[in-house]
């Protein structure tokens, strides 16, 4: 069955970088597009980046632009996010989620940027 | 960017009443591919998002068939034809025609 497993999270000091790990199983990982979306606490959702199949192409939104860069390894059928100059705002739970759909999304890893 | 709107924001229900949440999106939805990217999920506290409706109207293999999508274009809508207990929580539309992709504010099905 198809699995998204996120990993990384934690609490961090404003300014300071983390890297998100979603390692994904039951399915062939290089023929999907994949998402970063993020909530925040008692908000909604909130896109964070997407991933082409082979990794060429990578969108973001405006807020994670120039700080965040997604990537992928389809050998090791694992989604990453680096997070750089992170900032309060950016505390979040973060989902990695699948296909252009968001078909299947994980559990989640909560990151916590404070001081 | 795409802004999706979403109404009601919250939405008390009874238990086995119909209900029926709707959600506009600021342009056409419609892909170059042909295909219409948006679709509804639903959020239970504690839990990730999980997809209900793709592609305005195709349920995902598993969701029940009292969920069912309609709309076109720029207006869509999800209803559920008799309510039950496990479908409180917030549903969501979203839309990945183009990037950024974009999410409803939500809306909050409660029973009364």
């Amino acid at each position: 069955q198809v699995q998204l497993v996120e990993s990384g999270g934690g609490v961090v000091q404003p300014g300071r970088s983390l890297r998100l790990s979603c390692a994904a199983s039951g399915f062939a990982f290089g023929d999907y597009v994949m998402h970063w979306v993020r909530q925040a606490p008692g908000k909604g959702l909130d896109w964070v980046a997407i991933i082409s199949y082979d990794g060429s192409n990578k969108y973001y939104a405006d807020s994670v632009k120039g700080r965040f860069t997604i990537s992928r390894d389809n050998s090791k059928n694992t989604l990453y996010l680096q997070m750089n100059s992170l900032r309060t705002e950016d505390t979040a739970v973060y989902y990695c989620a699948r296909d252009y759909i968001a078909d299947y999304w994980g559990q989640g890893t909560l990151v916590t940027v404070s001081s | 960017d795409i802004v999706m709107t979403q109404t009601p924001l919250s939405l008390p229900v009874t238990l086995g009443q119909p209900a029926s949440i709707s959600c506009r999106s600021s342009q056409s939805l419609v892909h170059s591919d042909g295909n219409t990217y948006f679709s509804w999920l639903h959020q239970r506290p504690g839990q990730p998002p999980r997809l209900l409706i793709y592609k305005i109207s195709n349920r995902l293999s598993g969701v029940p068939d009292r969920f069912s999508g309609s709309g076109a274009g720029t207006d869509f809508t999800l209803k559920i034809s008799r309510v039950e207990a496990e479908d409180v929580g917030v549903y969501y539309c979203m839309q990945a025609t183009q990037n950024p992709a974009t999410f409803g504010r939500g809306t909050k099905v409660e029973i009364k």
